[in-house]
Protein backbone atom coordinates (compact mmCIF):
# COMPACT_ATOMS: atom_id res chain seq x y z
CA UNK A 1 0.00 0.00 0.00
CA UNK A 2 1.17 3.48 -0.64
CA UNK A 3 1.83 5.61 2.03
CA UNK A 4 3.02 9.28 2.33
CA UNK A 5 4.95 11.19 4.99
CA UNK A 6 4.87 14.74 5.99
CA UNK A 7 7.91 14.58 8.39
CA UNK A 8 7.01 18.47 9.56
CA UNK A 9 4.21 18.54 11.92
CA UNK A 10 4.60 22.53 12.39
CA UNK A 11 6.66 25.20 10.46
CA UNK A 12 6.98 28.85 10.90
CA UNK A 13 7.47 31.94 8.30
CA UNK A 14 7.77 35.26 8.05
CA UNK A 15 5.36 37.24 5.97
CA UNK A 16 7.02 37.86 2.73
CA UNK A 17 9.82 35.51 2.77
CA UNK A 18 9.86 31.91 1.48
CA UNK A 19 9.05 28.36 2.89
CA UNK A 20 9.24 24.69 2.02
CA UNK A 21 7.09 22.14 2.94
CA UNK A 22 8.25 18.34 2.83
CA UNK A 23 6.75 15.34 1.67
CA UNK A 24 7.86 11.78 0.58
CA UNK A 25 5.88 9.10 -0.38
CA UNK A 26 6.03 5.05 -0.94
CA UNK A 27 4.94 3.18 -3.81
CA UNK A 28 5.94 0.38 -6.64
CA UNK A 29 3.71 2.50 -9.27
CA UNK A 30 5.43 4.56 -12.17
CA UNK A 31 2.17 6.26 -13.00
CA UNK A 32 0.76 8.48 -10.31
CA UNK A 33 -0.55 11.77 -9.12
CA UNK A 34 0.76 14.34 -6.69
CA UNK A 35 -1.32 16.62 -4.63
CA UNK A 36 -0.65 19.39 -2.17
CA UNK A 37 -4.36 20.52 -0.58
CA UNK A 38 -4.63 23.26 2.22
CA UNK A 39 -7.19 23.21 4.62
CA UNK A 40 -7.55 26.73 6.65
CA UNK A 41 -9.06 27.10 10.05
CA UNK A 42 -12.65 27.09 7.94
CA UNK A 43 -11.85 23.27 6.90
CA UNK A 44 -12.72 23.56 3.73
CA UNK A 45 -10.03 21.54 1.50
CA UNK A 46 -8.81 23.50 -1.24
CA UNK A 47 -6.20 21.91 -3.91
CA UNK A 48 -2.78 24.25 -4.43
CA UNK A 49 -1.16 22.34 -6.71
CA UNK A 50 -0.99 19.04 -8.96
CA UNK A 51 1.77 17.04 -10.22
CA UNK A 52 1.45 14.17 -12.90
CA UNK A 53 4.45 11.75 -12.50
CA UNK A 54 5.16 11.07 -16.25
CA UNK A 55 5.97 14.99 -15.99
CA UNK A 56 9.58 15.71 -15.17
CA UNK A 57 8.86 19.51 -15.11
CA UNK A 58 7.64 20.81 -11.52
CA UNK A 59 4.31 22.29 -11.34
CA UNK A 60 3.54 25.73 -10.49
CA UNK A 61 0.70 27.91 -9.49
CA UNK A 62 1.76 31.51 -8.74
CA UNK A 63 3.37 31.88 -5.59
CA UNK A 64 3.38 28.09 -5.20
CA UNK A 65 6.09 25.46 -6.78
CA UNK A 66 6.79 21.52 -5.99
CA UNK A 67 10.26 19.98 -6.18
CA UNK A 68 9.32 16.47 -7.47
CA UNK A 69 11.94 14.27 -7.42
CA UNK A 70 10.63 10.92 -8.63
CA UNK A 71 13.48 8.87 -8.02
CA UNK A 72 13.72 9.94 -4.70
CA UNK A 73 10.36 10.19 -3.65
CA UNK A 74 10.16 13.44 -3.08
CA UNK A 75 7.99 16.17 -3.31
CA UNK A 76 7.93 19.53 -1.76
CA UNK A 77 6.15 22.27 -1.39
CA UNK A 78 7.31 25.96 -1.86
CA UNK A 79 5.52 28.91 -0.98
CA UNK A 80 7.46 32.12 -1.98
CA UNK A 81 6.37 35.79 -1.04
CA UNK A 82 4.34 34.03 1.84
CA UNK A 83 1.31 35.96 2.97
CA UNK A 84 -1.20 35.82 5.97
CA UNK A 85 -3.85 34.36 4.13
CA UNK A 86 -1.30 31.13 3.60
CA UNK A 87 -1.85 30.17 7.21
CA UNK A 88 -3.19 26.42 7.36
CA UNK A 89 -2.67 22.98 7.52
CA UNK A 90 -1.32 21.66 4.37
CA UNK A 91 -1.69 17.93 3.40
CA UNK A 92 0.32 15.87 0.75
CA UNK A 93 -1.45 13.27 -1.01
CA UNK A 94 -0.64 10.61 -3.78
CA UNK A 95 -3.00 8.78 -5.92
CA UNK A 96 -2.62 5.76 -8.53
CA UNK A 97 -3.46 6.26 -11.61
CA UNK A 98 -6.56 4.62 -12.88
CA UNK A 99 -9.99 4.10 -11.91
CA UNK A 100 -11.91 4.66 -8.57
CA UNK A 101 -7.98 5.27 -6.99
CA UNK A 102 -8.63 6.78 -3.29
CA UNK A 103 -6.29 9.62 -2.44
CA UNK A 104 -3.72 8.64 0.36
CA UNK A 105 -3.09 11.71 3.21
CA UNK A 106 -0.27 12.98 4.59
CA UNK A 107 -0.27 13.72 8.35
CA UNK A 108 -0.01 17.27 7.47
CA UNK A 109 1.95 20.18 8.86
CA UNK A 110 0.83 22.80 10.16
CA UNK A 111 1.89 26.61 8.59
CA UNK A 112 2.00 29.81 10.54
CA UNK A 113 2.72 33.10 9.03
CA UNK A 114 4.04 36.01 11.05
CA UNK A 115 3.46 39.25 10.24
CA UNK B 1 -17.36 25.37 -11.26
CA UNK B 2 -17.23 22.20 -9.45
CA UNK B 3 -18.77 23.06 -6.14
CA UNK B 4 -19.84 20.74 -3.67
CA UNK B 5 -22.20 21.26 -0.61
CA UNK B 6 -22.75 19.39 2.98
CA UNK B 7 -25.39 20.07 4.95
CA UNK B 8 -26.02 20.02 7.84
CA UNK B 9 -22.64 22.39 8.49
CA UNK B 10 -23.11 21.59 12.35
CA UNK B 11 -25.26 18.88 13.91
CA UNK B 12 -25.87 17.70 17.83
CA UNK B 13 -27.86 14.58 18.22
CA UNK B 14 -28.32 12.23 21.36
CA UNK B 15 -26.57 9.55 21.68
CA UNK B 16 -28.51 6.12 20.28
CA UNK B 17 -30.24 8.51 17.31
CA UNK B 18 -29.66 8.31 13.25
CA UNK B 19 -28.15 11.51 11.95
CA UNK B 20 -27.95 11.89 7.74
CA UNK B 21 -25.29 13.92 6.00
CA UNK B 22 -26.20 15.07 2.62
CA UNK B 23 -23.54 15.66 0.10
CA UNK B 24 -24.14 17.21 -3.11
CA UNK B 25 -22.27 18.19 -6.60
CA UNK B 26 -23.77 21.90 -7.44
CA UNK B 27 -22.82 22.35 -10.81
CA UNK B 28 -21.09 18.86 -12.13
CA UNK B 29 -22.09 15.45 -12.10
CA UNK B 30 -20.95 13.41 -10.15
CA UNK B 31 -20.01 9.39 -10.76
CA UNK B 32 -17.88 9.07 -8.02
CA UNK B 33 -18.23 10.51 -4.36
CA UNK B 34 -16.31 9.92 -0.97
CA UNK B 35 -16.54 10.03 2.46
CA UNK B 36 -13.95 10.99 5.02
CA UNK B 37 -13.53 11.59 8.73
CA UNK B 38 -11.49 13.92 10.50
CA UNK B 39 -10.42 14.05 14.09
CA UNK B 40 -8.72 17.40 15.43
CA UNK B 41 -6.00 17.50 14.50
CA UNK B 42 -5.22 14.43 12.57
CA UNK B 43 -5.65 14.09 8.62
CA UNK B 44 -8.23 12.89 6.31
CA UNK B 45 -8.98 9.09 6.84
CA UNK B 46 -10.98 7.66 3.92
CA UNK B 47 -14.03 5.77 5.12
CA UNK B 48 -15.67 4.68 2.05
CA UNK B 49 -16.04 5.60 -2.08
CA UNK B 50 -19.39 5.31 -3.25
CA UNK B 51 -20.13 5.14 -7.43
CA UNK B 52 -23.33 6.36 -8.72
CA UNK B 53 -26.52 3.72 -8.50
CA UNK B 54 -23.79 0.78 -6.74
CA UNK B 55 -23.23 -0.23 -3.47
CA UNK B 56 -20.77 2.04 -1.57
CA UNK B 57 -16.88 0.00 -1.18
CA UNK B 58 -15.60 0.91 2.28
CA UNK B 59 -12.24 0.95 3.84
CA UNK B 60 -11.08 -1.62 6.01
CA UNK B 61 -12.52 -1.34 9.97
CA UNK B 62 -15.45 1.05 8.66
CA UNK B 63 -18.21 -0.70 9.87
CA UNK B 64 -20.87 -0.42 7.12
CA UNK B 65 -24.11 -1.47 9.34
CA UNK B 66 -23.20 1.85 11.03
CA UNK B 67 -22.14 4.40 8.13
CA UNK B 68 -24.83 3.84 5.46
CA UNK B 69 -23.87 5.74 2.34
CA UNK B 70 -26.04 6.27 -0.50
CA UNK B 71 -25.24 7.57 -3.77
CA UNK B 72 -28.77 7.19 -5.54
CA UNK B 73 -27.97 10.40 -8.22
CA UNK B 74 -25.16 11.66 -10.21
CA UNK B 75 -25.45 15.00 -7.78
CA UNK B 76 -26.44 13.43 -4.08
CA UNK B 77 -24.80 11.16 -1.93
CA UNK B 78 -25.72 10.62 1.47
CA UNK B 79 -24.05 9.66 5.01
CA UNK B 80 -26.48 7.98 7.95
CA UNK B 81 -24.96 7.58 10.93
CA UNK B 82 -26.86 4.89 12.74
CA UNK B 83 -27.00 4.31 16.60
CA UNK B 84 -24.48 7.83 17.23
CA UNK B 85 -22.58 6.99 20.14
CA UNK B 86 -19.89 9.44 21.79
CA UNK B 87 -16.88 8.21 20.00
CA UNK B 88 -18.89 8.82 16.45
CA UNK B 89 -18.62 12.90 17.11
CA UNK B 90 -16.00 14.12 14.16
CA UNK B 91 -15.57 16.14 11.25
CA UNK B 92 -17.08 14.10 8.14
CA UNK B 93 -15.89 15.59 4.80
CA UNK B 94 -16.94 14.64 1.29
CA UNK B 95 -15.63 14.75 -1.88
CA UNK B 96 -16.99 14.11 -5.46
CA UNK B 97 -15.22 13.37 -8.74
CA UNK B 98 -16.23 13.77 -12.08
CA UNK B 99 -15.58 10.21 -13.16
CA UNK B 100 -14.16 6.76 -11.98
CA UNK B 101 -11.19 7.65 -13.23
CA UNK B 102 -10.40 11.39 -12.87
CA UNK B 103 -7.96 12.52 -10.53
CA UNK B 104 -9.18 15.18 -9.00
CA UNK B 105 -11.60 15.41 -6.44
CA UNK B 106 -13.22 18.74 -5.34
CA UNK B 107 -14.46 18.32 -1.62
CA UNK B 108 -17.16 19.60 0.32
CA UNK B 109 -17.33 21.94 3.60
CA UNK B 110 -17.45 19.43 5.95
CA UNK B 111 -20.21 18.26 8.32
CA UNK B 112 -19.53 19.30 12.06
CA UNK B 113 -21.37 15.52 13.94
CA UNK B 114 -21.35 16.05 17.91
CA UNK B 115 -23.05 12.87 19.56
CA UNK B 116 -23.77 14.03 23.37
Amino acid sequence: AQTVTQSQPEMSVQEAETVTLSCTYDTSESDYYLFWYKQPPSRQMILVIRQEAYKQQNATENRFSVNFQKAAKSFSLKISDSQLGDAAMYFCAYRNQGGSEKLVFGKGTKLTVNP
Amino acid sequence: GAVVSQHPSRVICKSGTSVKIECRSLDFQATTMFWYRQFPKQSLMLMATSNEGSKATYEQGVEKDKFLINHASLTLSTLTVTSAHPEDSSFYICSAARTVSSYEQYFGPGTRLTVT
